[in-house]
């Protein structure tokens, strides 16, 4: 039972260094999340995709982007790494109706240096 | 647009309290979802409950209990008996379609 399984778990980054984090889940979800959590602010959404194919910006999307390469996976990619995206990013997948609740990876610890 | 307020940051109770984590929520939708999740110490995220606008009663599992009220758009999670395991961040969120809105999150700490 893998669920959703995010690489890395922890990264430190030079300031204008790029990188990508994986996000795959085995539950035939529909919809996929990329999520930012710091302290105070609660969890951000970043960019979801509803469905395979598609891909939607979120609350704060500057300075990401995203691919949903298959049904499975959904990446997030940092091109020029700043010290304000330092953070732990969260990946979650659902169902994809209306209601259907998210489940969560184990998170990416992120520091920008 | 759709909104969580969990007021209390934090929170700290001694083992065996019951507590009361509050949630207030704003949407314009008459269709939408209300979540509970768990957070602790080790960092992942646990769905605990969901509710929908149609369903206004109340749940209890074991040692959780939830109220959800309309006429106040609250969602409160309460803990009785607490224990030290209940120690974590419990976060509320709401959807109306795609995205999830979540609160700032309330911080129990269960004191032994």
């Amino acid at each position: 039972n893998a669920g959703v399984t995010q690489t890395p778990k922890f990264q430190v980054l030079k300031t204008g260094q790029s990188m990508t984090l994986q996000c795959a889940q085995d539950m035939n979800h529909n919809s996929m999340y990329w999520y930012r959590q710091d302290p105070g602010m609660g969890l951000r959404l970043i960019y979801y995709s509803a469905s395979e194919g598609t891909t939607d910006k979120g609350e704060v999307p500057n300075g990401y982007n995203v691919s949903r390469l298959n049904k499975r996976e959904f990446s997030l990619r940092l091109e020029s790494a700043a010290p304000s995206q330092t953070s732990v990013y969260f990946c979650a997948s659902s169902r994809g109706y209306v209601g259907a609740e998210a489940f969560f990876g184990q998170g990416t610890r992120l520091t920008v240096v | 647009a759709q909104k969580v307020t969990q007021a209390q940051t934090e929170i700290s109770v001694v083992e065996k309290e019951d507590v009361t984590l509050d949630c207030v929520y704003e949407t314009r939708d008459t269709t939408y979802y209300l979540f509970w999740y768990k957070q602790p110490p080790s960092g992942e995220l646990v769905f605990l409950i969901r509710r929908n606008s149609f369903d206004e009663q109340n749940e209890i599992s074991g040692r959780y209990s939830w109220n959800f009220q309309k006429s106040t758009s609250s969602f409160n999670f309460t803990i009785t008996a607490s224990q030290v395991v209940d120690s974590a961040v419990y976060f509320c969120a709401l959807t109306t379609g795609n995205q999830f809105y979540f609160g700032t999150g309330t911080s129990l700490t269960v004191i032994p």
